[in-house]
């Protein structure tokens, strides 16, 4: 167990460049998850996939985020014309789910920083 | 929809003393319920989950959680606080049917020595 690899760690863009980030889970989950988080909040949920399926997207992800997961292995989200208001941290999770709900595995983040 | 709430946005405790960090939450169904804790620079961790059953859960760290269903709360508790328990704690819910995982905004816990 590796655990949950995010990169890169830190990431400094100027505002309307693209932006893309990679995480890769624990080897054997099957569910990966995409959180965003601001100072003093709580993570926000922005999309998961089970496998290679993308099966919920957070109605407050703009159409400028996207996430893949191609054969359901490491997944990208990609943020197209940053604003400095997407500066935040950003979170992967992974877990395992089968017939009782599963605890998340969080990566360390990748800070973003619009400027 | 969805949604926790945790009131209080810092916790100020002594330690040797217990200690109490609250959760209330709202969903359809039963909940599972969890408490996931964040040192500065380091990723959340999990620390304890309820799904069924005793009401009272026992997780890592000597933590431990009350589940009143009545209530809809989730307290996290310790019967003695230390200093490296100071962390930021967040209270998380998610339906009976899975899925996503809905985090409360967190509260700073301080453990004064």
């Amino acid at each position: 167990d590796t655990g949950v690899s995010q990169n890169p760690r830190h990431k400094i863009t100027k505002r309307g460049q693209n932006v893309t980030f990679r995480c890769d889970p624990i080897s054997e989950h099957n569910r990966l998850y995409w959180y965003r988080q601001t100072l003093g909040q709580g993570p926000e949920f922005l999309t998961y996939f089970q496998n290679e399926a993308q099966l919920e997207k957070s109605r407050l992800l703009s159409d400028r985020f996207s996430a893949e997961r191609p054969k359901g292995s490491f997944s990208t989200l990609e943020i197209q014309r940053t604003e400095q208001g997407d500066s935040a941290m950003y979170l992967c999770a992974s877990s395992l789910e089968g017939v009782v709900s599963e605890k998340l595995f969080f990566g360390s983040g990748t800070q973003l920083s619009v400027l | 929809a969805q949604s926790v709430a945790q009131p209080e946005d810092q916790v100020n405790v002594a330690e040797g003393n217990p200690l109490t960090v609250k959760c209330t939450y709202s969903v359809s169904g039963n909940p599972y319920l969890f408490w996931y804790v964040q040192y500065p620079n380091r990723g959340l961790q999990f620390l304890l989950k309820y799904i069924t059953g005793d009401n009272l859960v026992k997780g890592s760290y000597g933590f431990e959680a009350e589940f009143n269903k009545s209530q809809t709360s989730f307290h996290l508790k310790k019967p003695s606080a230390l200093v490296s328990d100071s962390a930021l704690y967040f209270c998380a819910v998610r339906g009976f049917q899975g899925g996503k995982l809905i985090f409360g905004q967190g509260t700073e816990l301080s453990v004064k020595p």
